[in-house]
């Protein structure tokens, strides 16, 4: 029941920069913050990105986080081969009670 | 050093039962909310429940509500789900995974993960 909408894929050669957008609503982005998690091959996800722009502890500043009304972007600056992951955004929705919802997630490949 | 240690997962039944535990240490416990997120495999992350530091709100996903149960015994420092009427497309791996103090979210650290599969 994703009701944040990320692109499946994207890609880039090391040193390019890459750009993840997620969208959503009035009721959750629109009236959030928005966070970003990056879950590693065969691990726990981690918090990457918080309060819609600021780096969780030990993050690169290459990585940065933006937001718009109701869509949001994660980018990643000089791609490391090591930044192959998948990368999910997130953010608290008001409707329904209140729920925290994750976007459909996008598998970020390094060429 | 936070951890968060999940144990319970297994083998159920459709329709079957199961609770799951997430033993807390590192942070005193008391004053966090906390979160369990389940991931089915080879899909996304979905959210699944929260509750408040005093177990005075909880929050559930409408795929979840009215079949799972979250609590929490402060005094024990554990995170608990309660899980019932489980079908196959509660297969997932659950991780349990704190708030910061005053808020559900974000959600950081995780634990590392308890699988739980619904097969006859």
């Amino acid at each position: 029941q994703s009701v944040l909408t990320q692109p499946p894929s994207a890609s880039g050669t090391p040193g390019q920069r890459v750009t993840i957008s997620c969208s959503g609503s009035s009721s959750s982005i629109g009236s959030n913050t928005v966070n970003w998690y990056q879950q590693l091959p065969g691990t726990a996800p981690k918090l990457l990105i918080y309060g819609n722009n600021q780096r969780a502890s030990g993050v690169p500043d290459r990585f940065s986080g933006s937001k718009s009304g109701t869509s949001a972007s994660l980018a990643i600056s000089g791609l490391q081969s090591e930044d192959e992951a998948d990368y999910y955004c997130a953010a608290w929705d008001d409707s329904l009670n209140g729920r925290y919802v994750f976007g459909t997630g996008t598998k970020v490949t390094v060429l | 050093e936070v951890r968060l240690l999940e144990s319970g997962g297994g083998l159920v039944q459709p329709g079957g039962s199961l609770r799951l535990s997430c033993a807390a240490s590192g942070f005193d416990f008391s004053y966090y909310a906390m979160n369990w997120v389940r991931q089915a495999p080879g899909k996304g992350l979905e959210w699944v429940s929260a509750i408040g530091t005093y177990s005075t709100n909880t929050y559930y996903a409408d795929s979840v509500k009215g079949r799972f149960t979250i609590s929490r015994d402060n005094s024990k420092n554990t995170l608990y789900l309660q899980m019932s009427s489980l079908g196959a497309e509660d297969a997932a791996v659950y991780y349990c995974a704190k708030a910061p103090s005053g808020s559900f979210e974000p959600i950081d650290p995780w634990g590392q993960g308890t699988l739980v599969t619904v097969s006859s």
